[in-house]
């Protein structure tokens, strides 16, 4: 199994540029999320989904957009980048009811 | 609003020392406690998880976790670290069927 895959691994955005970061998993998981990590700052919560149709904001969504229209994918969308963003995001999914994050290895996103 | 608090930032031991790592929540209801550890250059991965039962989890690599309801913490435990524990540790926090947020971290650095 591919686990939860992200993509690309690393970017490099000029500021009011858009993008989407990709992430899939096959593990038939219910749950995925998107995190953030910054330096002293810790995992901190962009939005998260529990299931096909359904988003909720996390801790920080501004900036942020996100849609889940099949249980595999949660693409992050960055509709005007600012360097604000630049950041390590990482994608998560879990089976809910009592089970633990299976994470990405991550995209590093440079916004200059 | 829920919250994951990490007392200490940046914690240095010698190898052969004790560890304890503080982490304390603001969370109504039966959440599920969660600790991952992230080696640098890596993504994270799950050291040990507490859903219900026995308080006192045993994790990978001889780490072990006592939550404690009264005091909303979830503490975690080594007796005896080595140099390959460097790494950041972070304590997570979620309901069942709900999102899962994540404290600042703590960076461990063991001196060989």
């Amino acid at each position: 199994n591919a686990g939860v895959t992200q993509t690309p691994k690393f970017q490099v955005l000029k500021t009011g540029q858009s993008m989407t970061l990709q992430c899939a998993q096959d593990m038939n998981h219910e749950y995925m999320s998107w995190y953030r990590q910054d330096p002293g700052m810790g995992l901190r919560l962009i939005h998260y989904s529990v299931g096909a149709g359904i988003t909720d904001q996390g801790e920080v969504p501004n900036g942020y957009n996100v849609s889940r229209s099949t249980t595999e994918d949660f693409p992050l969308r960055l509709l005007s980048a600012a360097p604000s963003q630049t950041s390590v995001y990482f994608c998560a999914s879990w089976r809910g009811a009592n089970s633990p994050l299976h994470f990405g290895n991550g995209t590093r996103l440079t916004v200059t | 609003a829920q919250s994951v608090s990490q007392h200490n930032h940046h914690v240095i031991l010698s190898e052969a020392a004790s560890l304890e790592l503080g982490c304390n929540y603001s969370y109504g209801g039966t959440v599920n406690l969660f600790w991952y550890v992230q080696y640098p250059g890596q993504h994270l991965q799950l050291l040990l998880k507490y859903f219900s039962g026995d308080p006192l989890v045993k994790g990978i690599k001889g780490f072990e976790a006592e939550f404690i309801k009264s005091k909303f913490s979830f503490n975690l435990r080594k007796p005896s670290v080595q140099w390959s524990d460097t790494a950041e540790y972070f304590c997570a926090v979620g309901r069942r069927d709900d999102k899962i947020i994540f404290g600042k971290g703590t960076r461990l650095h063991i001196l060989p």
